[in-house]
């Protein structure tokens, strides 16, 4: 059974960088069938999916549009997790962040959530 | 504004039948990609209800089923019960943004 364990402050400043962790068991974040996203939700956004990290020969990272510029997803081979950071916060990235698998295009794990509010 | 789109919410008596529907465009559900949908009970995570369109992961029962055609795609509920109070996401993926989009869910009162 696949688990997925978030951890990280839940409390950023603004302009700040957001760090989460999620640490992974019962798989592996090399996996060559599987992807490592990180989504979050909020009721201004509603679930939007941020980006995501995997391993097909070399590793690979995909970003969603409206955050590319500020997000960096990396894998941690040794833990066996994978991080998320997002840079530069303002008040709009309040909200809770999720890790999740991804296998044939879907995200069968998720963690558990953490709310992170972005305020002084 | 969520790139698919659902009904804000849906209702029905026990035992009923609902259905919610998610409308796409040509760059997602309409170009071929599968649609997938989730189950948000409160404060949990979501859960994968329905992948690939139609199939039913193990453990989730068959009064779940899914489909889709053209530019949208249905998640329909029968035998409803008052656990099955909770919001419902469609998912899929999108050529022209290249990248997973959502819908912005709908809320299943049971009454």
């Amino acid at each position: 059974q696949v688990q997925l364990q978030q951890s990280g402050p839940g409390l950023v400043e603004p302009s700040q960088t957001l760090s989460l962790t999620c640490a992974i068991s019962g798989d592996s974040v090399s996996s060559n069938s599987a992807g490592w996203n990180w989504l979050r939700q909020s009721p201004s956004r509603g679930l939007e999916w941020l980006g995501r990290t995997y391993y097909r020969s070399k590793w690979r990272s995909e970003y969603t549009v409206s955050v590319k510029s500020r997000i960096t997803i990396n894998p941690d081979t040794s833990k066996n997790q994978f991080s998320l950071q997002l840079s530069s916060v303002t008040p709009e990235d309040t909200a809770v962040y999720y890790c999740a698998r991804g296998r044939d295009g879907y995200l069968d794990y998720w963690g558990q959530g953490t709310l992170v509010t972005v305020s002084p | 504004q969520s790139v698919l789109t659902q009904p804000p919410s849906v209702s029905g008596a026990p035992g009923q039948r609902v259905a919610i529907s998610c409308t796409g465009s040509s760059s997602n559900i309409g170009a071929g990609y599968d649609v997938h949908w989730y189950q948000q009970l409160p404060g949990t995570a979501p859960k994968v209800l329905i992948y690939g369109n139609s199939n039913r992961p193990s453990g989730v029962p068959d009064r779940f089923s899914g489909s889709k055609s053209g530019t949208s795609a249905s998640l329909a509920i029968t035998g409803l019960q008052a656990e099955d109070e909770a919001d419902y996401y469609c998912h899929s993926y999108d050529s022209s943004l290249s990248g997973w989009v959502f819908g912005g869910g709908t809320k299943l009162t049971v009454l």
